[in-house]
């Protein structure tokens, strides 16, 4: 099986910062990586599909990179609606896996 | 509009069964293979089981191979989850996903869940 693991687990941040999180394939998985964000009590939702592809709907502030194992998502500019937790997930082979999440909280 | 709706979850004892739905609407069901995704309280997520439009091929997480089942009927627009032997450790909300139509797979709709609970 493919293990996905994501750093950090989580981090504290201002509305208007940066905010990089990596996510890191046991293997090579190309570009087949999906980014989600979940809010306390909701579904995830889809931001970023194949490492780098925007699903239509989600601002621009929210971009991803990288391929084989070493994945970024970046929000460029943070908002407040932006404080949630993001997952990682391969898309390469079943079974299909996801990292453990990385916690975005107010500073 | 995309709505996924899912039924079906409860509290069972060590060994039973359910059998959760997924009511969908507002696309083409039968041109998307489809997902379960499962989320234990306060963990992460993990991927259950996909099938493909017409059933052809379906896919199951190692640990509940041989005793979950997932299905989908076109005509009704609406995927299945049967799961039998139920454990404690399948304790956890239950999300049906959209998947792909072609290419890689990817979960660009969910439902809000249908909430699993096994124990005595």
């Amino acid at each position: 099986d493919i293990q996905m693991t994501q750093s950090p687990s989580s981090l504290s941040a201002t509305v208007g910062d940066r905010v990089t999180i990596t996510c890191r394939a046991s293997q090579s998985i190309s570009n087949y990586l999906n980014w989600y964000q979940q809010k306390q009590g909701k579904a995830p939702k889809l931001l970023i599909y194949e490492a780098s592809s925007l699903q239509s709907g989600v601002p621009s502030r929210f971009s991803g990179s990288g391929s084989g194992t070493d994945f970024t998502l970046t929000i460029s500019s943070l908002q407040p609606e932006d404080f949630a937790t993001y997952f990682c997930q391969q898309s390469l082979r079943s079974p299909l896996t996801f990292g453990p999440g990385t916690k975005v909280e107010m500073k | 509009e995309v709505h996924l709706v899912e039924s079906g979850g409860g509290l069972v004892q060590p060994g039973g069964s359910l059998r959760l739905s997924c009511a969908t609407s507002g696309f083409t069901f039968r041109t998307y293979w489809m997902s379960w995704v499962r989320q234990a309280p306060g963990k992460g997520l993990e991927w259950v089981a996909t099938i493909k439009q017409e059933g052809g091929e379906i896919y199951y997480v190692d640990s509940v191979k041989g005793r979950f089942t997932i299905s989908r009927d076109n005509a009704k627009n609406s995927l299945y989850l049967q799961m039998n032997g139920l454990r404690a450790e399948d304790s956890a909300l239950y999300y049906c996903a959209r998947d792909k139509i072609v290419g890689p797979t990817k979960f660009d709709s969910w439902g809000n869940g249908t909430l699993v609970t096994v124990s005595s």
